[in-house]
């Protein structure tokens, strides 16, 4: 029982350097959601997404993108790494009306030099 | 959009019953409150969930007044490995959570 898988768990990136995190949910659940976290913060949705092929803004979405061709993957990219984007991100599944909640993955902790 | 307060931190030793209080003075009727658990390095855990009155499980307690304009979240006999960071949300669940939000939350320190 994996349930969210994300890959890497860690990077350095460089200044302008691009690269994709993915995520992955075994559970078969149509909501997948990017959240960012910072150092003293609560976490903050960047994109998510309520079904294969649709992908939506949240909060903080500039500087990323999304996609979601795979209904148990959910792909985050960033085309230009800059410093602000140093965080730990979390992946998160969820079936539509949910009374149990989310389900994170362990996140991936990047840092853009 | 419902917005959370919750203290930034609380202290308790082991042994001891917490309970953090949350309030959401513009929950709506649709709403529901959830309540998650994040230990350092790990991804948060859903705790408990509920609409009014009281809720239990195997984990924690949550109390929901009539008005429901807060919750309180109550961890019985707390030991070391319940330190973490506690988040109240408040949000439609027929939404998906899509729009919820996870505020800064309460850290939880329990002491031997």
């Amino acid at each position: 029982n994996a349930g969210v898988t994300q890959t890497p768990k860690f990077r350095v990136l460089k200044t302008g350097q691009s690269m994709t995190l993915l995520c992955a949910q075994d559970m078969n659940h149509e909501y997948m959601y990017w959240y960012r976290q910072d150092p003293g913060m609560g976490l903050r949705l960047i994109h998510y997404s309520v079904g294969e092929g649709t992908t939506a803004k949240g909060e903080v979405p500039d500087g990323y993108n999304v996609s979601r061709l795979k209904k148990q993957n959910f792909l985050l990219g960033l085309e230009s790494a800059a410093p602000s984007q140093t965080s730990v991100y979390f992946c998160a599944s969820s079936i539509p009306i949910t009374r149990d909640g989310y389900t994170f993955g362990s996140g991936t902790r990047l840092t853009v030099v | 959009l419902a917005k959370t307060t919750q203290p930034i931190s609380m202290d308790s030793y082991e042994g001891q019953e917490v309970n953090i209080t949350c309030s959401h003075n513009n929950i709506a009727t649709n709403d529901y409150i959830t309540w998650y658990q994040q230990f350092p390095s790990q991804g948060p855990r859903f705790i408990i969930q509920g609409y009014k009155t009281k809720v239990t499980n195997e984990v924690a307690s949550l109390f929901i007044p009539a008005d429901r304009k807060s919750s309180t979240l109550s961890l019985p006999r707390v030991s070391l490995s319940d330190t973490a960071v506690y988040y109240c949300l408040v949000g439609d669940m027929n939404s998906g959570y899509s729009t919820l939000t996870f505020g800064k939350g309460t850290m939880l320190l329990v002491s031997p």
